[in-house]
């Protein structure tokens, strides 16, 4: 699974949107862009993921580069329950090189402040 | 809510015990996840197990061991305790075995003393 880069932490003003980069350079052709986040020990919830285009659910928006080599995860209102570890993960879904598993890195803490 | 069980939420325990960790997957999900997140290694991938079989290990160690049972819930055990074991373990699910999303649960926090 391709490494990632992920800045330590950030800021961002409660009813702004929030916008969450993440790098992936060595992203292979069939690897996927996932982005879980953890609030305070709890356990990790899912939040999007993505190919090539961009997607948007009901919780946010990714972006990802025309190369596939950066991507952007876009929380359009945060608000104060959105204060989090943001993962961003690259992985491949299918065949051989797939193992189930997700390899979290460090992350990026998203302090929302009023 | 997940949808994903785990009990017990809280373990304390002296070294050299050994502990069993219950986790229930979402219903209808054949997959299981157990991860551990200590303070000094994040989270980390131990075991995965798919509709009963094992499917992939990761830096799990000997000490350490789960199954999955028929009715798909899962255990993880670990024995001869040590002070370092000390960590949150979550266990997550999913439908298939690519883990393509996974649902975690509330974890249990185990507590070496």
């Amino acid at each position: 699974d391709a490494k990632t880069t992920q800045p330590p932490s950030m800021d961002c003003a409660e009813g702004r949107a929030a916008n969450l980069p993440c790098n992936h350079s060595t992203i292979s052709g069939n690897e996927y862009v996932y982005w879980y986040r953890q609030i305070h020990s709890q356990g990790p919830q899912y939040i999007i993921h993505g190919l090539k285009n961009n997607e948007t659910n009901e919780m946010a928006s990714l972006i990802i580069t025309e190369d596939r080599k950066s991507s952007t995860l876009i929380l359009p209102h945060a608000t104060l329950r959105d204060t989090a570890v943001y993962y961003c993960i690259v992985r491949v879904n299918q065949g051989s090189g797939n193992t189930g598993k997700l390899i979290f890195g460090q992350g990026t803490t998203l302090q929302v402040k009023p | 809510d997940s949808g994903v069980t785990q009990t017990p939420k809280h373990l304390i325990t002296a070294t050299g015990q050994r502990v069993t960790l219950r986790c229930s997957p979402r219903s209808g999900d054949l997959s299981v996840y157990w991860y551990q997140q200590s303070l000094d290694q994040g989270l980390q991938f131990l075991i995965h197990y798919y509709n009963g079989e094992e499917r992939a290990k990761g830096n799990i160690l000997e000490r350490f061991s789960a199954q999955q049972f028929p009715d798909l819930h899962s255990e993880l055990n670990l024995s001869s305790l040590e002070l370092g074991d000390s960590a949150l373990y979550f266990c997550a699910s999913s439908v298939d075995p690519t883990g393509a999303t996974q649902y975690f649960g509330p974890g249990t926090r185990l507590t070496v003393l």
